[in-house]
């Protein structure tokens, strides 16, 4: 199956400082989704991108897609420590099958 | 409240004996997937279901079964559970595999281990 790469793969900040992770794909993808998944609970949907190039924001959080359409990135600004989870990013083409990239493990030091 | 609920969230069994995890969207939503999230290895597709009666192989479907006999439900179906299916489950739902594309609901999750 596909595979898309998630770096860094853990990260520790310290309170109020900006976050960047990004996901890579071996294959274009035309839908990008970025997930947040707190300990013990599913992951929830935090931005999703549509088109090559596109900038969105949710809040601190900013995601792009990728103008090869095979990465996507995810900044979040002035972290807090409610900001801790894993961060997944997910690629589909047809709304039927996702793949989701290994996690960005984050941790927000007060 | 709008949800989707899996039973149970943690259970120990042994290698060979038939089980099933359940999940069920009280959203009315035609799609159903199932994941298995593993440590390095981020989310991976099961199985999915378009609508009722209606099921398809994800990317890892091998020693699975799933049902769509009614829009709400959609069981996962391990017949001879073996080690190397010790994982975190997902049962997630949309309104339609398309507008999955904007996203899906997860359940909380079911901690699977096999002995």
């Amino acid at each position: 199956g596909q595979q898309l790469n998630q770096s860094p793969q853990s990260m520790f900040i310290q309170e109020g400082e900006d976050v960047s992770m990004n996901c890579t794909s071996s294959s274009i993808f035309n839908t990008w989704l970025w997930y947040k998944q707190d300990p013990g609970e599913g992951p929830v949907l935090l931005i999703a991108l549509y088109k090559a190039g596109e900038l969105t924001s949710n809040g601190r959080l900013t995601a792009q897609f990728g103008i090869t359409r095979k990465d996507s990135f995810l900044n979040i600004s002035a972290s807090i420590p409610s900001d801790v989870g894993i961060y997944f990013c997910a690629g589909t083409n047809t709304g039927n099958q996702f793949y989701f990239g290994t996690g960005t493990s984050l941790t927000v030091i007060p | 409240e709008a949800q989707v609920t899996q039973n149970p969230r943690y259970l120990i069994t042994v290698t060979g004996k038939k089980l099933t995890v359940t999940c069920s969207q009280n959203m009315n939503h035609e799609y159903m997937s199932w994941y298995r999230q593993d440590p390095g290895l981020g989310l991976r597709q099961i199985y999915y279901s378009m609508n009722v009666e209606v099921t398809d192989k994800g990317d890892v479907p091998e020693g699975y079964k799933v049902s769509r006999k009614e829009k709400r439900n959609f069981p996962l179906i391990l017949e001879s559970p073996s080690p190397n299916q010790t994982s975190l489950y997902f049962c997630a739902s949309s309104l339609s595999g398309v507008l999955a594309m904007r996203g899906y609901t997860f359940g909380s999750g079911t901690r699977l281990t096999v002995v």
